[in-house]
């Protein structure tokens, strides 16, 4: 079965500073892995997918995340957080093949608090 | 248009009541989901269409009942719920139902009385 974690509950940085959110999934096969951000009182919006190729990913609004095949990981990075990146972050993973196992698998989300 | 829409944003019910949750979308995409989603937790799939037929349905209770007129719109016919389906439920769209990334609206927030 697949599935995917996000050990911290909250991550909690100074404008300016780095920024990692950290996922590590549980796949067959090569997974294709997502991360989706949620504003307050927001619907989840899409920021970048890894599915084959370059392990660094870049998405929007400066984040990026980095595919790790032998830690089963895929952390979201931001070299400098803005107060507005603050809000709930998702990791979601899906196996490569059709079927119900398409379905995307979502972590219990983190969530980003950046202080001025 | 890179647009979905959900409407109402809120609503209020009570447990005999009969509502409907809308959904569109124009970019063309063919499949569409429903989700509930509690407080600071993750989306719970709930059904998926795809090429307008019902392609997933999660165990979701008979209560909800999924609809989808033609490609473009979804609605979700809710009918004698109960207080622990107060949620967010989301509708989402994408390209075809196994790409993974999902355009989603903003949610319809139903409290249920």
């Amino acid at each position: 079965a697949q599935s995917v974690a996000q050990p911290e509950d909250q991550v909690n940085v100074a404008e300016g500073n780095p920024l990692t959110v950290k996922c590590t999934y549980s796949v067959s096969g090569n997974p294709y892995l997502f991360w989706y951000v949620q504003y307050p009182n927001r619907g989840l919006q899409f920021l970048l997918k890894y599915i084959t190729g370059d392990n660094l990913v870049k998405g929007s609004y400066g984040f990026e995340a980095e595919f790790n095949k032998s830690q089963t990981s895929f952390h979201l990075k931001k070299p400098s957080a803005l107060v507005s990146d603050s809000a709930l972050y998702f990791c979601a993973v899906r196996a490569p093949s059709g079927g119900n196992t398409g379905k995307l698998i979502f972590g219990q989300g983190t969530t980003l608090q950046v202080k001025p | 248009d890179t647009e979905v829409t959900q409407t109402p944003k809120h609503l209020v019910m009570g447990m005999t009541n009969k509502k409907s949750l809308k959904c569109e979308q124009h970019m063309g995409h063919r499949a569409m989901y429903w989700y509930k989603q509690k407080a600071k937790k993750p989306p719970e799939l709930m059904f998926v269409y795809s090429y307008e037929k019902l392609s997933i349905n999660e165990s979701v209770p008979s209560r909800f009942s999924p609809e989808c007129p033609n490609s473009s719109l979804l609605n979700l016919h809710l009918h004698a719920l109960q207080p622990e389906d107060s949620a967010l439920y989301l509708c989402a769209s994408s390209q075809d139902w196994d790409t993974g990334e999902l355009f989603f609206g903003e949610g319809s927030r139903l409290t249920v009385l």
